[in-house]
């Protein structure tokens, strides 16, 4: 079954870090680039992050870029999201999504709340 | 960035009942070196992450009832659902993925009236 299975979601002071990951499985992960979509409540999916399957390429959007960083170790089917000086508005569902086309998969999401 | 519209915000029909949602895109989506529009439709269920419907604006995705088509070119685009059934109350999106950052429509809620 293909599967993205995400963690590290907590409640976060705001300036704090955080660190996301996810576990693919069931695809060859090596293959496909990966996303982060993010989902704050009641709202609609706004991407955040991009990478390429060999790890290069990484993209973000404006809002998180300089305090953003996207990685992936393939030997370890896992995608990782560096999180820092984190805001309120950041608050949200992270989803990991596999790129294939269009957004083909998704992972059922960590909660991240920014909040003092 | 390009600005994704849809209409309505939400729509409430009877069981059967035909459901369109449209999606406008602020500059055009068609690459025509493959002739493809880059553009997909997502449906997403309360406490779900979205699931994608339908990509290249009119190809089905794997396992999608056919009661689901896509239609349009360029900048505008609709979303049928041919017969409303109870699993489909949801929320709908439409997203371009022809340009970084690839970027989704405001949403419009299918409800049973």
């Amino acid at each position: 079954e293909v599967q993205l299975v995400e963690s590290g979601g907590d409640l976060v002071q705001p300036g704090g870090s955080l660190r996301l990951s996810c576990v693919a499985s069931g695809f060859s992960f090596s293959s496909y680039w990966m996303n982060w979509v993010r989902q704050a409540p009641g709202k609609g999916p706004v991407w955040v992050s991009r990478i390429k399957s060999d790890g290069g390429g990484a993209t973000y959007a404006d809002s998180v870029k300089g305090r953003f960083t996207i990685s992936r170790d393939n030997a370890k089917n896992t995608l990782n999201l560096q999180m820092s000086s984190l805001r309120a508005e950041d608050t949200a569902m992270y989803f990991c999504v596999r790129d294939n086309v269009a957004f083909d998969i998704w992972g059922r999401g960590t909660m991240v709340t920014v909040s003092s | 960035d390009i600005v994704m519209t849809q209409s309505p915000d939400s729509l409430a029909l009877s069981l059967g009942e035909r459901a369109t949602i449209n999606c406008k895109s602020s500059q055009s989506v068609f690459y025509s070196s493959n002739s493809k529009n880059y553009l997909a439709w997502y449906q997403q269920k309360p406490g779900q992450p979205p699931e994608m419907l339908l990509y290249w604006a009119s190809t089905r995705g794997s396992g999608v009832p056919d009661r689901f088509s896509g239609s349009g070119s360029g900048t505008d685009f609709t979303l049928t659902i041919s017969s409303l059934q109870v699993e489909d109350v949801a929320v709908y999106y439409c997203q371009q993925f022809y340009s970084t950052p690839p970027t989704f429509g405001q949403g419009t809620r299918v409800e049973i009236k």
